[in-house]
């Protein structure tokens, strides 16, 4: 069965600190995608990254990066020189490919203090 | 990227009335579309998938009898919440599978249903 842990609910961090948030999931299919949405407090969905399980190559894009680790089943997004417009809640998801829909994590409600 | 709306955006109702929320693929075709719950505070869970001219498939636990799902085109999936009840308070959130890019799922901007 498909599941996706994201063991840190909540983070608060200082602004231009660096923060990395956890994920772990579980599938027993070998193809699969990993997704990271940051949720705002208007509720909409923003897509941050999608990533197939063939592709292990870790992804930068600006101050975001994610880390890729199949040996670990982990997908951790790491947020350099955090800014207060981070705060959000962050939702790790997978999706099988042939069934398609998404799991997603619990959350993690990251805080980024002035 | 593509754009999926859902109308109302927030609507307010009396118990055991009916709400219907629409969700819209603007500039792509959907054969797909997905219905997503999510309680204050607590993750998206998926109510039940949609195909375009065939019945929903709803998760378990979820009624069938109770959210009414409609795929009438491949444009338009609708939720019924039927004789609402204030437990079925929640954010309601649709996505839509591109019928041409098969694995890009895109989000709409959820409808906040309360019910007094």
């Amino acid at each position: 069965a498909q599941k996706v842990t994201q063991a840190q609910t909540e983070i608060s961090v200082v602004e231009k600190e660096d923060v990395t948030l956890d994920c772990v999931y579980e599938t027993r299919d070998t193809t699969y995608y990993l997704f990271w949405y940051k949720q705002p407090p208007s509720g909409e969905l923003v897509f941050l990254i999608r990533r197939n399980s063939f592709d292990e190559q870790n992804e930068i894009s600006g101050r975001y990066s994610w880390n890729f680790q199949k040996s670990t089943s982990s997908f951790n997004f790491t947020i350099t020189a955090s800014q207060v417009v981070d705060s959000a809640v962050y939702f790790c998801a997978l999706s099988e490919v042939v069934v398609d829909k998404i799991i997603f994590g619990k959350g993690t409600r990251l805080h980024i203090l002035p | 990227g593509a754009v999926v709306s859902q109308h109302p955006s927030r609507v307010i109702c009396k118990s055991g009335t009916s709400v219907k929320i629409e969700c819209r693929s603007l500039d792509f075709q959907a054969t797909t579309m997905f219905w997503y719950r999510q309680f204050p505070k607590q993750s998206l869970m998926l109510m039940a998938t949609s195909n375009e001219g065939s019945k929903a498939t709803y998760e378990q636990g979820v009624e069938k009898d109770k959210f009414l799902i409609n795929h009438a085109s491949l444009t338009l999936s609708t939720l019924t919440v039927t004789s609402a009840h204030p437990e079925d308070s929640s954010f309601y959130i649709c996505s839509a599978r591109d019928r041409v890019s098969y694995n890009e799922q895109f989000f709409g901007p959820g409808t906040r249903l309360t019910v007094l």
